[in-house]
């Protein structure tokens, strides 16, 4: 199975400064056929679904606001918030579906300092 | 709009069964791949199972190969999750999800969620 690792676990940023969530993958999860990374980012906030923010490691889901962005590395994968609000504040999981079993990383909380 | 809403979600006894529903609308149900994603209370995400949209191929997560079995009613845009065996391990919030392009099984990320069904194991 591929293991995702996200780091740091939390992570406590003012608002309006940028959060920075590092995801790492234990294998390639490019398919070299379309040279894209199956790696996707959700916010999961409690009592509700998770929400999509990014697929294919860097394209933003319609309607999510363009202070989200992803960025990838060879097997290295960061999701960037440039100026945090409010409801920002929430759990951030990143994943891949390159291969079943589809997996995630362990979960960064993000909060207001 | 796009809706999933899970039901079936109870407490039950080791060793006993479950069959979890997806009601979906506001998309062609038969066109996506659905999927089943479970949280353990305090714990990350866990992917269980997908079905691709026309019911022919599913895969499940190892552990729960030969306990847990999807289909879907495309006729009636539902999804099922029929579990037996169950452990207190399994013990979690189930989501239905929805695959985000059209005739794809495999490779396709997870475009929308329902709100969940929590299932208890418990004696």
């Amino acid at each position: 199975d591929i293991v995702m690792t996200q780091s740091p676990d939390s992570l406590a940023v003012s608002l309006g400064e940028r959060a920075t969530i590092n995801c790492k993958s234990s294998q390639n999860i490019l398919y070299r056929s379309d040279n894209k990374n199956y790696l996707s980012w959700f916010q999961h906030k409690p009592g509700q679904a998770p929400k999509l923010l990014i697929f294919w490691a860097s394209t933003r889901e319609a309607g999510v606001p363009d202070r989200f962005s992803g960025s990838e590395s060879g097997t290295n994968f960061t999701l960037s918030i440039s100026s945090l609000q409010a409801e920002d504040a929430a759990l951030y999981y990143c994943q891949q579906y390159h291969s079943t079993p589809y997996t995630f990383g362990q979960g960064t909380k993000v909060e207001i300092k | 709009e796009v809706q999933l809403v899970e039901s079936g979600g109870a407490v039950v006894q080791p060793g006993g069964s479950l069959t979890l529903s997806c009601a979906a609308s506001g998309f062609t149900f038969d066109d996506y791949t659905m999927h089943w994603v479970r949280q353990v209370p305090g714990k990350g995400l866990e992917w269980v199972s997908l079905i691709s949209w026309d019911g022919v191929t599913s895969y499940y997560a190892g552990s729960l190969r030969g306990r847990f079995t999807v289909s879907r009613d495309n006729s009636n845009s539902s999804l099922f999750l029929q579990m037996n065996s169950l452990r207190t391990e399994d013990t979690a919030l189930y989501y239905c999800v929805k695959g985000k392009v059209d005739m794809t099984t495999i490779g396709d990320c997870f475009e929308h969620w329902g709100q969940g069904t929590l299932v208890t194991v418990t004696s």
